[in-house]
């Protein structure tokens, strides 16, 4: 595996359900990232990781919860989602959490809410 | 945080060059500027970045001019495949990379 994977591809859950989003990148990088991204909207950054620290929640709804065990794993943990969380949700790894550094996305992991 | 300001949508046909111009009027120092493609249903991949004058790669050229007030992706020769979102972002530093609502191109037989 290169790049970044991301397990599911695809997610339908309920609103009472608890369900976490796998993403792994194999680069070798520092800074790993979660963003949303909803039907015509642009895409959101919800949390940003580096060096296994977070270092970023950009007000994101508590139901939302990540985690990142090392700098190759990241995990969205989500539980009592709502409808209105349905979306494409993609992890991107960087070398390092700087501005400049070229983000590496993931295939991103469709989220149906129901 | 500077903010970008790019066409909300652009057809061109194939073969033809593309040009997709963005402007950030409030660029600071030390901001770069990068442009992203994204496809349906993919995270988007990083395409060029520049910081003034002219760079190109095997994919694009980015023309900056001297008061770097705005950008210009340039696609030579597009294809079918070129369709797609594309972002202009202007970052600096440690800032958040934050995306617009991108540039949908739309390319025609």
């Amino acid at each position: 595996e290169t790049g970044v994977t991301q397990t599911p591809r695809h997610l339908v859950m309920g609103m009472t359900n608890k369900k976490s989003l796998k993403c792994e990148q194999h680069l070798g990088h520092n800074a790993m990232y979660w963003y949303k991204q909803s039907a015509k909207k642009p895409l959101e950054l919800m949390f940003v990781y580096s060096l296994e620290e977070r270092v970023e929640n950009n007000s994101v709804p508590s139901r939302f919860s990540p985690e990142c065990p090392n700098s190759s794993h990241l995990f969205l943990h989500l539980h009592t989602l709502q409808p209105e969380d349905s979306a494409l949700y993609l992890c991107a790894s960087s070398q390092d959490r700087a501005g400049r550094e070229d983000l590496f996305f993931g295939p991103g992991t469709r989220l149906t809410v129901t | 945080l500077a903010k970008t300001t790019q066409p909300i949508s652009m057809d061109s046909y194939e073969g033809q060059e593309v040009n997709i111009t963005c402007s950030h009027n409030n660029i600071a120092t030390n901001d770069y500027i990068t442009w992203y493609q994204q496809f349906p249903s993919q995270g988007p991949r990083f395409i060029i970045q520049g910081y003034k004058t002219k760079v190109t790669n095997e994919v694009a050229s980015l023309f900056i001019p001297a008061d770097r007030k705005s950008s210009t992706l340039s696609l030579p020769r597009v294809s079918l495949s070129d369709t797609a979102v594309y972002y202009c972002l202007v970052v600096e530093g440690d800032d958040k990379i934050i995306f617009g609502k991108g540039t949908r191109l739309h390319i025609l037989p």
